[in-house]
């Protein structure tokens, strides 16, 4: 069973900021790692697939990198709306699996 | 716009049973893997169940494995979880979500409201 550890837990930072999200596959997901931004109340919101590509309506500010075990969800420039919680995904080995999130919180 | 209502949520004595629903609209539900993932109050996302788009095939986490029985009926668009044996550990929001891509690549690209499912005497 693959664990995906995402870090840091909170990331704390401006409007205009970068903000930069880590997740840590235990083992190879090749590029089979997805993105959601969860904001409280709400249905999580899938914003990146396939690691790196950015579902069509995705602000350009999101982007994901990494292959492997290491992935990154980079938001170039934090809007006032991003502030929110992140989970990342993995589908490539049974069973299904989500990071634990990491929280972006205005500082 | 495409949508997913999910309905059926409460309170459940432990030990009770109860069915989970999720309507689906302007989607092509009949060629789509489904899936329920739920969320426990101030906690992190869980994967739950699958079930192939023709309903053939179904998967499920070993949390629930045996006493949930994921379930579609492409002729009315909607989606089923049944819940049997209900645990304290099973209060969460449950959420129905559309997969997109295939079966490794891509994600969740459509997912439902919620519906809270609270297991308490």
């Amino acid at each position: 069973e693959i664990v995906l550890t995402q870090s840091p837990a909170t990331l704390s930072l401006s409007p205009g900021e970068r903000a930069t999200l880590s997740c840590r596959a235990s083992q190879s997901i090749n590029g089979y790692l997805a993105w959601y931004q969860q904001k409280p109340g709400q249905a999580p919101r899938l914003l990146v697939f396939d690691a790196s590509n950015r579902v069509t309506g995705i602000p350009a500010r999101f982007s994901g990198t990494g292959s492997g075990t290491d992935f990154t969800l980079t938001i170039s420039s934090l809007e006032p709306e991003d502030f929110a919680v992140y989970y990342c995904q993995q589908r490539s080995n049974w069973p299904p699996a989500f990071g634990g999130g990491t929280k972006v919180e205005i500082k | 716009q495409v949508q997913l209502v999910e309905s059926g949520g409460g309170v459940v004595q432990p030990g009770r049973s109860l069915r989970l629903s999720c309507a689906a609209s302007r989607l092509s539900f009949s060629t789509a893997g489904m899936h329920w993932v739920r969320q426990a109050p101030g906690k992190g996302l869980e994967w739950v169940a699958v079930i192939s788009y023709d309903g053939s095939k179904k998967y499920y986490a070993d949390s629930v494995k045996g006493r949930f029985t994921i379930s579609r009926d492409n002729s009315k668009n909607t989606l089923y979880l049944q819940v049997n044996s209900a645990r304290p550990e099973d209060t969460a929001v449950y959420y129905c979500a559309k997969e997109f891509g295939g079966p490794v690549s891509g994600g969740f690209d459509y997912w439902g409201q919620g519906t809270l499912v609270t297991v308490s005497s």
